[in-house]
């Protein structure tokens, strides 16, 4: 069935450092893969996304690369600030469809100043 | 321009109520899905509506349907709650026939069932 493994589950990292999320789909024929951040009680945010004919894509001081061929996607936080703590999640959208996305199970990301 | 909006925000329900969350879609878009967010995992996906009709259908029971009305806006049922149905219920919006098909999310409706 369709999956998405997200890992670390938990990351902490000093304020300036770089931040990498990584993230694994099963539907080889999933074709967009957003990234969102969520706040504590808020909705997901979405920062960044991708589709299957690109290989990275950046927004200042974000960027995500995506592997098809070993179906793996990763996010990168560069000269991290306190306010990007959140849980950012991954997701993966099955071919064929519009709005259902598969997502990961959340990286609880920690900037410490 | 609005984004999504959701009602109401907080609810309690007892076990065996029933319930019925409303969301109106970002403007411009058609097509409306409803996720369900228990506390620590990711969002889940229940279902998608467009054109007033139930297009796709995640892993969630008959308990839970939905409606989506000319306008665009759209229901969220669900019958005979559980205490597991607890979580945050999220509605997305996107325009089904265009570039990109960015997916957005309403701030969510928090249910809490005891």
């Amino acid at each position: 069935g369709e999956n998405v493994e997200q890992h670390p589950s938990t990351l902490s990292v000093q304020e300036g450092d770089s931040a990498v999320i990584k993230c694994t789909y099963s539907d080889s024929a999933s074709n967009y893969f957003p990234w969102y951040k969520q706040e504590l009680g808020k909705r997901p945010q979405l920062i960044i996304d991708i589709r299957s004919n690109v290989g990275e894509k950046k927004d200042q001081r974000i960027a995500v690369t995506l592997n098809k061929t070993a179906k793996h996607f990763s996010l990168h936080i560069t000269e991290t600030q306190p306010e990007d703590s959140a849980v950012y999640f991954c997701a993966a959208r099955p071919f064929g469809s519009t709005d259902k996305l598969i997502f990961g199970t959340g990286t609880r990301l920690q900037v410490f100043p | 321009d609005a984004g999504v909006t959701q009602s109401p925000t907080h609810l309690i329900k007892t076990r065996g109520q029933q319930v019925t969350l409303r969301c109106s879609p970002k403007s411009g878009h058609d097509t409306v899905s409803w996720y369900q967010q228990a506390l620590g995992q990711g969002p889940q996906f229940i279902f998608q509506y467009y054109e007033e009709e139930e297009r796709q259908r995640g892993n969630f029971p008959d308990r839970f349907s939905g409606h989506q009305f000319p306008n665009y806006s759209s229901e969220l049922n669900v019958n005979a709650l559980l205490l597991g149905d607890s979580a945050l219920y999220l509605c997305a919006s996107s325009l089904k026939v265009g570039p990109g098909n960015t997916i957005y999310f309403g701030e969510g409706s928090w249910l809490t069932v005891v």
